[in-house]
């Protein structure tokens, strides 16, 4: 199974200002994803992200305020930008490796914003 | 992606077979179910999938109905560590452009000692 390396793992910010989490993978994959889960919530989908195309946003989510970079098959970066105290939640990276019909996750960002 | 309906918490005694049921009456011929669960402060940890069979592996049994339009987790000896949150979903297939996980609500499972 993949081993999925999210930084930071939490992170503190202030409001108006920008962080971008890194996802590493220890082996190449076709299909990233992130999600963001806000306290107490399930999991909700931001954005999947292929390497070499535009990641494709959910209804919600738009690029201007959620950039995606996808450089290989390795990694991926989602930043949040402009943040606001409504962006404090955890955001996890997860991958789905050819053939193996499911999802590993990494250990998620904890980020709260003040 | 087809809707799934779960209770939204249970409880089970330790040792016991701990039976999760799922809703997904609108699934579509080519959606897979998918079970997921996600214990506190970790990411959600894949536990197994089927398609119309049932489906059993280290972890758990899924029992998926004839119609299609419900399932059943099983996880057969519960112990504490078993204490999580389940989320049921469907899904087409993983190499399908158009596949991705979208969770629902899920059920937040309490192993009682």
């Amino acid at each position: 199974s993949a081993v999925i390396s999210q930084k930071p793992s939490r992170d503190i910010c202030q409001r108006g200002t920008s962080l971008t989490i890194q996802c590493q993978v220890d082996s190449q994959v076709t299909m990233m994803f992130w999600y963001r889960q806000q306290p107490g919530q399930s999991l909700t989908l931001i954005a999947t992200a292929n390497q070499g195309s535009e990641a494709t946003y959910e209804s919600g989510f738009v690029i201007d305020k959620f950039p995606i970079s996808r450089p290989n098959l390795t990694f991926s970066t989602l930043t949040v930008s402009n943040m606001s105290p409504e962006d404090s939640s955890i955001y996890l990276c997860s991958v789905e490796e050819s053939g193996e019909e499911k999802l590993f996750f990494g250990s998620g960002t904890q980020l709260s914003v003040l | 992606d087809a809707k799934t309906t779960q209770p939204p918490s249970m409880d089970c005694a330790e040792g016991r077979a701990a039976n999760l049921p799922c809703n997904h009456s609108t699934i579509s011929g080519n959606e897979y179910v998918y079970w997921y669960r996600q214990i506190h402060s970790q990411g959600p940890q894949y536990i197994i999938h089927g398609l119309k069979n049932n489906e059993t592996n280290e972890m758990a049994s899924l029992i998926i109905t004839e119609d299609r339009k419900s399932s059943t987790l099983i996880l057969p000896h519960a112990t504490l560590r078993d204490t999580a949150v389940y989320y049921c979903i469907v899904r087409v297939a993983w190499y399908s452009s158009a596949s991705k996980i979208i969770f629902g609500s899920g059920t937040r499972l309490s192993i009682r000692p």
